[in-house]
């Protein structure tokens, strides 16, 4: 079956650094999406891996290891208008979108 | 960069009547869009694909009778919410990819809030 796993929730601090994992099982792998989501509001694309490795844009980075079926997001400089949901989805062989759960960031001052 | 636009942001209907939500691409032409719903601290779930001049595709256990889905051109796709009950009040939003790149990212309306009273 095809199957995304994420963490519930996650805090941390203003100005530190919180990396948020994510595992993937799908049919077919097409890529790994991340998109960030403030509450009451539609997501919006953060990153998108395919190779393995790192890609940084700014602040954020986000990783993929296609052997392992793992992913990480990592925001650096933490600010609190970086409190929202992160949702990590994984693009299958039919070009479809699995969906995480999503992930609660929790910043605090 | 692509932008898909929704309208309305937030209705409140009262119960039995019909609701209608627009989604657009407005740089580019979107064969496919997709339709999801989201209530309160859940994850984004999948109601159907819309495919331009053809039928939906809806997924298990969403009642296609009920949500009336049309395709009519390629930057327009439309839901309507028929004889709406209290519990249809979610949060409904459509998205698209740019053809032709097949690793493009879904883009997002902004969502409409459904109230039924």
């Amino acid at each position: 079956g095809q199957n995304i796993d994420q963490p519930t929730e996650m805090t941390a601090t203003e100005g530190a650094i919180v990396q948020i994992n994510c595992t993937y099982q799908t049919s077919g792998f097409n890529g790994l999406f991340w998109y960030q989501q403030h509450a009451g509001e539609a997501p919006t694309f953060l990153s998108y891996n395919v190779l393995d490795g790192l890609e940084e844009k700014g602040r954020f980075s986000s990783f993929l290891s296609r052997s392992k079926g793992y992913s990480y997001l990592l925001l650096k400089e933490l600010q609190m208008k970086d409190s929202a949901s992160y949702l990590c989805a994984s693009m299958d062989s039919n070009y479809q979108l699995i969906w995480g759960a999503g992930t609660k960031l929790i910043i605090k001052p | 960069g692509a932008v898909v636009s929704q309208h309305p942001s937030w209705v409140i209907c009262k119960s039995g009547t019909s609701v209608k939500i627009e989604c657009r691409s407005l740089d580019f032409q979107a064969t496919t869009m997709f339709w999801y719903r989201q209530f309160p601290k859940q994850s984004l779930m999948l109601m159907a694909t819309s495919n331009e001049g053809s039928k939906a595709t809806y997924e298990q256990g969403v009642e296609k009778d009920k949500f009336l889905i049309n395709h009519a051109s390629l930057t327009l796709s439309t839901l309507t919410v028929t004889s709406a009950h209290p519990e249809d009040s979610s949060f409904y939003i459509c998205s698209a990819r740019v053809p032709d790149l097949d690793h493009s990212p879904l883009h997002f309306g902004n969502g409409t809030r459904l109230t039924v009273t």
